[in-house]
């Protein structure tokens, strides 16, 4: 079974840029979650979607949108870049678990994004 | 204060030693994940629990909801076990949001 996908990898960006980055999540997981990792800041919840819906959002600004498909696959996408928002961003797939709730989450290897 | 606070910070160890990483959490959770982070970024779920114990192999995790606690123990370390450790914590509901601790870099030499 194949696991996260994210890609790409490795992005570098200029200030006031804006980018996309992509998660394909585990076959049959439906909740999509992103993260945010930083040395400063450590790792912070930036939203999740289930279903192509965004179910929360974390405390980060407007310029972090996302969207999911309709075979769950999301994007999310950081506009007018600034020097902080470098960092490795991270997706987490789970599935639903019935009685309310997900699953563990898995999680890709991340993208490191680097904005110069 | 966090509402997720690891204790400690850095661990560091002799190949063969027990090892215990603490958790604890402020608010009131659905579930506590365990999740172990390699150089290169890559992270991995090792545990999710809501209550009592769980064991994977050298590995277990046990939570105590009413003292809002939960541990990490390794057992019989080995250098592979080097890595991150991360606690987070899932609020209540259905919804999906999840509060990361700081994180414990443990080193075990061999």
């Amino acid at each position: 079974k194949a696991g996260v996908t994210q890609t790409p990898r490795y992005l570098i960006k200029t200030r006031g840029q804006q980018v996309t980055l992509s998660c394909s999540p585990i076959s049959g997981h439906r909740s999509v979650s992103w993260y945010q990792q930083t040395p400063g800041q450590g790792l912070q919840f930036l939203f999740e979607y289930f279903s192509e819906t965004q179910r929360n959002k974390g405390n980060f600004p407007g310029r972090f949108s996302g969207r999911q498909f309709s075979n769950s696959r999301s994007e999310m996408n950081v506009s007018t870049l600034e020097l902080g928002d470098s960092a490795l961003y991270l997706c987490a797939s789970s599935r639903y678990r019935q009685g309310g709730g997900n699953t563990e989450a898995f999680f890709g290897q991340g993208t490191r994004l680097t904005v110069v | 204060k966090n509402e997720v606070e690891q204790s400690p910070q850095n661990l560091t160890a002799q190949e063969g030693e027990f090892i215990t990483i603490n958790c604890s959490y402020s608010v009131g959770i659905s579930a506590l994940h365990w999740l172990q982070q390699h150089p290169g970024g890559g992270i991995v779920s090792l545990f999710m629990l809501s209550s009592g114990k769980k064991k994977h192999g050298r590995l277990i995790a046990t939570i105590n909801i009413q003292e809002k606690h939960s541990s990490l123990h390794i057992t019989a370390s080995h250098p592979r076990d080097s890595a991150v450790y991360i606690c987070a914590v899932e609020r209540g509901g259905s919804n999906y949001k999840l509060t990361f601790g700081k994180g414990t870099l443990l080193t075990v030499n061999p």
